[in-house]
């Protein structure tokens, strides 16, 4: 079955800290791996897009890697704000036209 | 460019009550899709279409629930008989060409909350 899971579930850290969030999928095939940043209450903001051949992208603060041998990926914020409070999704793509297979996210909250 | 753009933000409505949500996409996307969310939980697919045409539409949750797109351009998303279980955020994004397996990036609007009483 496809599916993603994230780790952890939520996490509270302070203003300025550095954090990892971790993506674990069961998909096949494999298209490639989206994070999205969602706040509460809005649509989702694509952060970073990395397809089987890339294992490391970065967007300002925000630096994905993929390793497509054990189907993990991570999203690393650097330097948090108090603006990167959101949930944060991985998402990987089923090789078809539509097939998005969505994790619950994890729940980022910032601290000043 | 506005970015995808959905109307209205929010409705509630009565159960049994019929109801319609638009999705203006960004100009030139092609792709447009419709999604549900439900609070702590990933976006759920509905449809997408490929300027008028509906290529995907047996993920859509009962015949209630039904998606146009007639010029290419925007889209409607209509349900049906509301039930209280439609309460959700329904989200639309677009994009340019086939999104999904080519890794191009797909927008997403800000949602329209569906309150059912």
């Amino acid at each position: 079955k496809n599916q993603v899971e994230q780790s952890p579930q939520s996490l509270i850290i302070l203003e300025g800290k550095n954090c990892t969030l971790q993506c674990n999928y069961t998909v096949s095939p494999f298209s490639n791996l989206r994070w999205y940043k969602q706040d509460t209450g809005r649509g989702p903001v694509s952060l970073t897009i990395m397809t089987f051949s890339e294992n490391t992208k970065s967007n300002g603060r925000y630096t994905a890697t993929l390793d497509a041998d054990t189907k993990q990926s991570s999203l690393h914020i650097t330097a948090s704000q108090l603006s990167d409070s959101a949930s944060y999704i991985c998402v990987v793509t089923v090789d078809s036209n539509y097939q998005l297979i969505w994790g619950a996210g994890t729940k980022l909250i910032i601290k000043p | 460019d506005t970015g995808v753009s959905q109307n209205p933000r929010h409705k509630i409505t009565k159960r049994g009550q019929n109801v319609t949500f638009r999705c203006d996409p960004i100009s030139e996307h092609n792709r447009l899709y419709w999604y549900r969310q439900t609070l702590g939980q990933g976006p759920e697919f509905l449809t997408y279409f490929q300027n008028e045409a509906q290529l995907e539409k047996s993920r859509l949750l009962s015949d209630r629930f039904s998606a146009e797109r007639p010029k290419g351009s925007f889209s409607t998303l209509e349900i049906q008989r509301t039930e209280q279980g439609d309460s959700a955020m329904y989200l639309c994004a677009s994009s340019l060409g086939p999104a999904v397996s080519s890794g191009n990036t797909i927008y997403f609007g800000e949602g329209s909350w569906l309150t059912v009483v």
